[in-house]
């Protein structure tokens, strides 16, 4: 089954810590991993995605197929990183449709 | 450019009513997807459509949920008979699919729904 996991529901910092936000997936095939943010009353926009392997915003993230992980960190938080951040995955294949799946979402609060 | 459209912003109806969701996806965009978000949980797939036609419609949860696309453009998702856990914030996002790999997606503003 397809599936991602997003353990935190809630992760509190304080500015200038690091930040890890956990996730895990669930694919039988080849997986293109996302990073979705959305930030206070905007819409859902793309963070980065594995297959770019840069890092937006000071974040990075690396698809670990070995742990089925692709877990999303920044060195120093900032407060305007304080968001929802959602992990999601698509298949690809030559049935794919390119829909999402996304994990429950994990809201970053960095605390001054 | 103008971004992925969606309206009304917010929708209050009484139970056993229809409604109506519409979706302006990007200009030339040929892949329109709905999710749905149910508070406190994350984005469920709903319908695709790569043109005017729907090929994975797997995550509608009941024959009460339809939708259609024209025109290769807007996009309207009816629920009928609306039930009180139908609420939830629709989204709509579009995208190009090109080259075996899945673009970004573009997500509009979203309509939240409440059934009362």
């Amino acid at each position: 089954a397809q599936r991602v996991t997003q353990p935190e529901k809630l992760l509190s910092v304080f500015k200038g810590a690091p930040v890890e936000l956990k996730c895990n997936y669930s694919y039988s095939g080849s997986p293109e991993l996302f990073w979705y943010v959305q930030y206070s009353r905007q819409r859902l926009q793309l963070l980065l995605r594995h297959i770019s392997r840069e890092s937006i915003k000071g974040f990075t993230a690396d698809l670990n197929k070995g742990e089925t992980s692709f877990h999303l960190k920044k060195p120093f938080a900032q407060e305007e990183d304080s968001a929802m951040y959602y992990c999601a995955l698509s298949g690809w294949s030559s049935s794919n449709t390119g829909k999402l799946i996304f994990g429950q979402g994990t809201t970053l609060q960095v605390k001054p | 450019g103008a971004g992925v459209s969606q309206s009304p912003s917010n929708k209050v109806t009484e139970k056993g009513k229809d409604v109506e969701l519409r979706c302006d996806p990007i200009s030339g965009h040929t892949a329109l997807y709905w999710y749905r978000q149910r508070l406190g949980q994350g984005l469920e797939f709903l319908i695709y459509f790569q043109g005017n036609s729907a090929p994975d419609k797997s995550g509608l949860p009941s024959d009460r949920f339809s939708a259609e696309r024209t025109g290769e453009s807007v996009s309207t998702l009816t629920i009928q008979r609306t039930q009180q856990e139908d609420s939830a914030v629709y989204l709509c996002a579009s995208n190009s699919i090109s080259g075996g790999f899945t673009d970004t997606q573009y997500f509009g503003p979203g309509t939240r729904l409440t059934v009362l």
